[in-house]
């Protein structure tokens, strides 16, 4: 059982370009989230989805775009990254009953 | 608003002595409170949640939290720690009304010595 697979696991980008970190789960849960790991700060919700069709924003979404075309999908696209996007990310899925959240093994950008 | 907050950036213990990372809370009502670990380089695991009834929650790997209402936490134990432990510990809740938002302490790094 795969879980939650996140690609790519590392990235460098240039200041301005775009790209999408993938994310999907097998485990049919309708509830999916990506988060943004920085030192000293924990995680912090970027935009999130409670099923196909349906997404909403966090924290902190500025920057980012998402969409829910499958259960199972939740891409995450920068548009145009900014240093500032320096960052690991995460997707989770959320398992609605037992309220427990499965994460993806992380991905790890470097905008320069 | 509602948040969880861990005063500890950093702990280190001996291997086999116990451990207690702090965390609270602040919500209105009884909240769901969770505690996650991440291993170097790895995705977050739940190690144990409470949602309500008994205040003290086992969870895996040994640990164990109490909810204390009227201290407003949900401190993680061990009574003896191994040198796996070592990893950073997160406190985390969802947002009242809406599980599908999780919202995370800032996290606690175990160092553990031999």
């Amino acid at each position: 059982n795969a879980g939650v697979t996140q690609t790519p696991k590392f990235q460098v980008l240039k200041t301005g370009q775009s790209m999408t970190l993938q994310c999907a789960q097998d485990m049919n849960h309708e509830y999916m989230s990506w988060y943004r790991q920085d030192p000293g700060m924990g995680l912090r919700l970027i935009h999130y989805s409670v099923g196909a069709g349906i997404t909403d924003q966090g924290e902190v979404p500025n920057g980012y775009n998402v969409s829910r075309s499958t259960t199972e999908d939740f891409p995450l696209r920068l548009l145009s990254a900014a240093p500032s996007q320096t960052s690991v990310y995460f997707c989770a899925s959320l398992d609605s009953g037992a309220v427990e959240a499965f994460f993806g093994q992380g991905t790890r950008l470097t905008v320069v | 608003a509602q948040s969880v907050t861990q005063p500890d950036i950093h702990i280190t213990v001996s291997e086999g002595a116990s451990l207690e990372l702090r965390c609270n809370y602040s919500y209105g009502a009884t909240p769901y409170l969770f505690w996650y670990v991440q291993s170097p380089g790895q995705g977050l695991q739940l190690l144990l949640k409470y949602f309500s009834g008994d205040t003290l929650v086992q969870g895996i790997k040994g640990f164990e939290a109490e909810f204390k209402r009227s201290q407003s936490s949900f401190n993680l134990r061990k009574p003896s720690v191994h040198w796996s432990d070592a990893a950073e510990y997160f406190c985390a809740a969802p947002y009242p009304g809406g599980y599908q938002k999780v919202t995370f302490g800032t996290g606690t790094k175990l160092q553990v010595i031999p």
